[in-house]
């Protein structure tokens, strides 16, 4: 079983849907977690940390259920330039950081 | 966050060649670093941790004599592949510890190794 499992999709939805991506995690002493993007060809960007009571930057939000060790990310309001790679990344100990396989999404007017 | 630099961004050898890829931390001085390997299609996967100082630690299954690993100041890292062959090409990405007390790392634009 992987680390950390998400589905590969890819996500093909119309400009202004709304999106969920999900996340499992075997490790249950896994510390930190967050949500990478990666556009093609380039680095992760980080997009938003995930904290146990949910955070919310803008139309994204993100929530930890640490019980289920399930990571969850939600985009309202889809744009164009929303389409790319979403990491589910788990920081276990060490400052080391698992990264899931991804999740593409692709945003289509 | 921190501002990490990488070069070359793109680097095509022959097989058998020895490639140095850098990593520089531009505005922060990074104890640690990380050296992660991306193939087609595929996730990041962590390669080896870079100590300031001291001799790097490999993941499981990567040869540290194949991948050389020298991070002699707090903003140089470098990874050397010696004696590449076609199936080391991959993109090769290196980042850096946040601020002490978080744990985000930041990312190198990444070195796109093509051995022929």
């Amino acid at each position: 079983r992987k680390e950390v499992e998400q589905d590969p999709g890819p996500f093909n939805v119309p400009e202004g849907a709304t999106v969920a991506f999900n996340c499992t995690y075997s490790n249950s002493a896994s510390q930190s977690f967050f949500w990478y993007r990666q556009d093609c060809r380039k680095e992760p960007k980080l997009l938003m940390s995930v904290y146990s009571s949910g955070n919310e930057d803008g139309r994204f939000t993100a929530q930890l259920n640490r019980a289920s060790q399930y990571i969850s990310l939600l985009i309202r309001d889809s744009k164009l330039s929303d389409s790319a790679t979403y990491l589910c990344v788990v920081n276990n100990a060490g400052n080391m950081l698992t990264f899931g396989g991804g999740t593409r999404l692709m945003v289509k007017p | 966050g921190a501002v990490v630099s990488q070069h070359p961004s793109r680097v095509i050898c022959k097989s058998g060649t020895s490639v140095k890829i850098e990593c520089r931390s531009l505005d922060f001085q990074a104890t640690t670093m990380f050296w992660y390997r991306q193939f087609p299609k595929q996730s990041l996967m962590l390669m080896a941790t870079s100590n300031e100082g001291s001799k790097a630690t490999y993941e499981q299954g990567v040869e540290k004599d194949k991948f050389l690993i020298n991070h002699a100041s707090l903003t140089l890292s470098t990874l050397t592949v010696t004696s590449a062959h076609p199936e080391d090409s991959s993109f090769y990405i290196c980042s850096t510890d946040g601020a002490s007390g978080t744990s985000e790392q930041y990312f190198g634009p990444g070195t796109r190794l093509t051995v022929t």
